[in-house]
C-alpha cells in the first residue's frame, strides 16, 4: 500500500533556530500534500495545502513566513519552522494525496514531535 | 464549509464489550466520510471510508460504520473490543464535489479499553 515516510520522528531545537521536517511518498506520486499541527489531546488542524510545483496555500492564522513549505517534486515535501519558539512545540503530521487513486486517497506520515527549548 | 462533531471525547469500555463511537457532520454539499485511528506518537491509519454504495461499510480490525444521510451521521462500531484497540479515533469528511480538498476532522474520541 501507499506509504509516506516522515522524518525526523522527534526533534528538540533551541529557541531561534530553524527545523526542517521531510515527508516522502515512497511508492506513489503525491500530487497534493497537506500539513497538519496537533496539540496534545486535540484534533488535527490544517496548516497548509501544497500542490507539486506550486506555492502552498496557508490556512487563516498560519504565518507563511514562519512555516515554509516546499513541494518541489511529486515525492518530497518539506516543512521548515523558522526561528522556532517554545509555542511552536507540537506534533506535526503530513498527509499526501495521489489524485490518480480517486477520492479518499490520503496517506499520513507518522508525525514529528517538535520540542523547542 | 464542513464541520464534524464527535460527541464523546472519551469512551471507556471493558474488553470484549461492544462499542460505538459517534460522529455527526454538517455540510452544504455531499461529502465522503472517513474514520482514522491514531496510536500514541504516530500518524493516522485509515480504518474505513464511505464513498458511495452500501451505507454499511466494513473496515480493518473488525470495525464497521454506517452512513445515515438523514441524520448526517457516520457512527463507528465494533462488536467486541480488544485492549489493543485503545487509541484515538478521528472522524473526517471531504467534499464530494472536489475530492482533492483537504480533510476536515472531528475533535477525536479516545477509546480506552479496560481489562
Amino acid at each position: 500500500g501507499a506509504v509516506v515516510s516522515q522524518h525526523p520522528s522527534r526533534v528538540i531545537c533551541k529557541s531561534g533556530t530553524s527545523v526542517k521536517i521531510e515527508c516522502r511518498s515512497l511508492d506513489f506520486q503525491a500530487t497534493t500534500m497537506f500539513w497538519y499541527r496537533q496539540f496534545p489531546k486535540q484534533s488535527l488542524m490544517l496548516m497548509a495545502t501544497s500542490n507539486e510545483g506550486s506555492k502552498a496555500t496557508y490556512e487563516q492564522g498560519v504565518e507563511k513566513d514562519k512555516f515554509l513549505i516546499n513541494h518541489a517534486s511529486l515525492t518530497l515535501s518539506t516543512l521548515t519552522v523558522t526561528s522556532a519558539h517554545p509555542e511552536d512545540s507540537s506534533f506535526y503530521i503530513c498527509s499526501a494525496r495521489d489524485s490518480s487513486r480517486g477520492p479518499g486517497g490520503y496517506t499520513f506520515g507518522s508525525g514529528t514531535r517538535l520540542t523547542v527549548v | 464549509a464542513q464541520s464534524v462533531t464527535q460527541l464523546d471525547s472519551q469512551v471507556p469500555v471493558f474488553e470484549e464489550a461492544p462499542v460505538e463511537l459517534r460522529c455527526n457532520y454538517s455540510s452544504s454539499v455531499s461529502v465522503y466520510l472517513f474514520w482514522y485511528v491514531q496510536y500514541p506518537n504516530q500518524g493516522l491509519q485509515l480504518l474505513l471510508k464511505y464513498l458511495s454504495g452500501s451505507t454499511l461499510v466494513k473496515g480493518i480490525n473488525g470495525f464497521e460504520a454506517e452512513f445515515n444521510k438523514s441524520q448526517t451521521s457516520f457512527h463507528l462500531r465494533k462488536p467486541s473490543v480488544h485492549i489493543s484497540d485503545t487509541a484515538e479515533y478521528f472522524c473526517a469528511v471531504t467534499r464530494l464535489d472536489n475530492a482533492g480538498n483537504m480533510l476536515t476532522f472531528g475533535g477525536g474520541t479516545r477509546l480506552m479499553v479496560k481489562p
